[in-house]
């Protein structure tokens, strides 16, 4: 079946630091790939997404490549801020499916 | 305006009662689902249902029991509440179509905290 696996929280940085979260998948044929982040006390918010091969995602700094030899969705970004304090999902949906299957997520804390 | 909105945010009750949770979205959305998450903020897919319709259910217990009056509603009925439903719900909504695969996003609530003592 399809899944997502992403690296283990939690995650604690320094402001301005690198930002790498890991998340590979397993699916059928040519999935959707979405990261999604959860601020405390809030539901999911889409973050960026790809549909396809080789599409890069970004948004607020975040970015992700959709890479089908590696079957990854790694998420980056360059300098963190306090405020990306957060947790962060990496989804998957596949064709016919109507539904995003999650990773665990993983925990993010910057400190100033 | 919120587009998903759950209500109640927070719910306590006892083992055995039955509860419900309401869901409303104003996007127009053809599909709407029920995710829910545990303490280790596993997300999970239990429902999801497309203009009323149900279309995925997952192996959820039968205590549980949505409702989707129109397209812009699903409620979430529990009976018989046990200390394991105890989690976060929350309701999302999706255009349909290609749908996710397409790329189209969740829109998601805010959550309904259930406890159960």
């Amino acid at each position: 079946g399809n899944s997502v696996t992403q690296m283990e929280g939690p995650v604690t940085l320094s402001e301005e630091a690198f930002l790498t979260i890991n998340c590979t998948y397993t699916a059928t044929g040519y999935p959707s790939l979405f990261w999604y982040v959860q601020y405390p006390g809030e539901g999911l918010q889409l973050l960026l997404k790809a549909t396809k091969a080789d599409d890069k995602g970004s948004n607020k700094g975040f970015e992700a490549t959709y890479r089908k030899e590696t079957t990854s969705f790694h998420l980056e970004k360059g300098s963190v801020q306090v405020s990306d304090s957060a947790v962060y999902f990496c989804a998957l949906s596949s064709q016919g499916a109507q539904k995003l299957v999650f990773g665990q997520g993983t925990r993010l804390t910057i400190n100033p | 305006d919120t587009a998903v909105s759950q209500t109640p945010k927070y719910l306590v009750t006892q083992m055995g009662n039955d509860k419900s949770i309401k869901c409303e979205q104003n996007l127009g959305h053809d599909t709407m689902y029920w995710y829910k998450q545990d303490s280790k903020k596993f997300l999970k897919i239990m429902f999801s249902y497309n203009n009323k319709e149900l279309i995925i259910n997952e192996t959820v217990p039968n205590r549980f029991s949505p409702k989707s009056p129109d397209k812009a509603h699903l409620n979430l009925h529990i009976n018989s509440l046990e200390l394991g439903d105890s989690a976060v719900y929350f309701c999302a909504s999706s255009r349909s179509g290609t749908g996710t695969w397409g790329g189209s996003p969740l829109h998601f609530g805010n959550g309904t905290r259930l406890t159960v003592t």
